[in-house]
């Protein structure tokens, strides 16, 4: 059976601090990989990632995939208050996008 | 602007009553989607619909009924053989039909009293 398994299941770090979220994943005939941000309500989108190795970037976001092993991590650095969200990381399965369960990050002045 | 609206934003029900949550969306994407999201859980996949008048069912589809007369709505119906409605539902839609790069409304939060 298909599955997204994220980890951790939330995180408490202080301003300034780099966190590395976790996104596993087992999916038939895997396509891409895509990561979400939620901060109260509507998830909105962050990167789509396809090929093993390839950094996508955007300010202190960052994620790569790992298409060997599986995996995808998003990192934070220099973390901010405004980055407390829960961060859902996604696949499409078929004709739908299958979640994982969000790993819920609060990041403290 | 383009976007997703959904509405209410809240809604109440009391058990044993069906309730219709509205999702509208002026993007002119073909694929919608409905979710629900359980607190400190993430999204699982109720019903999609990729062309108006078809619809699939998705992982949790029990109790609930969608319908897609037109493009742009996508209305979810909680009916009353769902036994936990309490959630947030979210309503997303997709220009692909592999639901990449899916934009989300705002939610409705649904509480059974």
């Amino acid at each position: 059976e298909d599955k997204v398994v994220q980890s951790p299941l939330s995180l408490v770090v202080h301003e300034g601090d780099t966190v590395t979220l976790n996104c596993s994943y087992e999916v038939t005939n895997f396509r891409s990989l895509l990561w979400y941000k939620q901060e109260k309500k509507a998830p909105t989108f962050l990167f789509m990632l396809t090929s093993s190795g390839i950094e996508k970037k955007s300010g202190r976001l960052s994620s790569i995939l790992d298409k060997k092993e599986l995996f995808s991590i998003l990192n934070i650095t220099a973390t901010q208050t405004g980055d407390s969200a829960i961060y859902l990381c996604a696949t499409p399965r078929g004709n739908m996008l299958t979640f994982g369960g969000g790993t819920r990050l609060m990041v403290k002045p | 602007d383009g976007g997703i609206t959904q509405s209410p934003k809240y809604l109440f029900r009391k058990e044993g009553q069906n309730v219709t949550l509205s999702c509208e969306q002026n993007l002119n994407h073909d694929a919608m989607y409905w979710y629900r999201q359980d607190p400190g859980q993430g999204l699982r996949l109720i019903y999609y619909s990729q062309i108006v008048n078809d619809f699939q069912k998705g992982d949790i589809a029990e109790g609930y009924s969608v319908s897609r007369e037109k493009k742009e709505s996508f209305p979810l119906t909680v009916t009353s053989a769902q036994k936990n409605p309490t959630a947030f539902y979210l309503c997303a839609s997709s220009n692909s039909r592999t639901g990449l790069e899916a934009f989300f409304g705002q939610g409705t939060r649904l509480t059974v009293v």
